[in-house]
């Protein structure tokens, strides 16, 4: 598997702020994907992040609220912009890839985000 | 819309029984499948991973896949209460989609 350090692993923020959330893989990877898991509820996928090119976002998600990079197969960041309270939620990194890591998905630690 | 059912429990078990958490899917185009274990504020952690029709078993778990039905299972032999977690599954066509996940607890 995969050693992911995402970070950070929690903050409060305030109403209409930003907060960029980092991770970091131990090895490149063939895919990177962000998402946000809410109290109680599964993990929702936000969007596929791409190295090189814009993120493939899901349904309900847009760039301009959740920009993500990927400038290298090995890191990537997804920033939640404008946050209101129901952003907060826990936001998860995952990968994937080829080679040993196969199509398995792992996650980061997650960061577990709450909005004032 | 591509869908991954699970039942949400809680399933209450005693310690020493087994376990049995079910998963049904709608997406045929789906190749594998995969039981991660989510204990409350942790990130999910892979547990098993099945490819074929039939059993695949790894110590005290064992993967169930019936493409036929659409459905996956697991089993938890000798449940302990470190086992207490939300198990959920997930099918891979071209990404993972989860299923809601099933809390079970393991009583002592």
């Amino acid at each position: 598997s995969a050693v992911i350090s995402q970070k950070p692993s929690r903050d409060i923020c305030q109403r209409g702020t930003s907060l960029t959330i980092q991770c970091q893989v131990d090895s490149q990877v063939t895919m990177m994907f962000w998402y946000r898991q809410q109290p109680g509820q599964s993990l929702t996928l936000i969007a596929t992040a791409n190295q090189g090119s814009e993120a493939t976002y899901e349904s309900g998600f847009v760039i301009d609220k959740f920009p993500i990079s990927r400038p290298n197969l090995t890191f990537s960041t997804l920033t939640v912009s404008n946050m209101s309270p129901e952003d907060s939620s826990i936001y998860l990194c995952s990968v994937s890839g080829r080679g040993s890591l196969g199509n398995i998905q792992y996650f980061g630690a997650g960061t577990r985000l709450s909005v004032l | 819309q591509k869908e991954v059912e699970q039942n949400s429990g809680p399933l209450s078990v005693p310690e020493g029984a087994i376990a049995s958490l079910n998963c049904t899917y709608s997406d045929r185009g789906s190749q594998s499948f995969f039981w991660y274990r989510q204990y409350s504020g942790k990130s999910p952690e892979l547990i098993m991973s099945i490819y074929s029709n039939g059993d695949k078993e790894d110590g005290r778990f064992t993967a169930q896949l019936n493409k036929a039905s659409q459905y996956v299972s697991l089993l938890i032999r000798d449940s302990q209460p470190s086992d207490s977690a939300t198990y959920l599954c997930a099918g891979a066509g071209n990404m993972l989609t989860f299923g809601g996940g099933t809390r079970l607890m393991v009583k002592p």
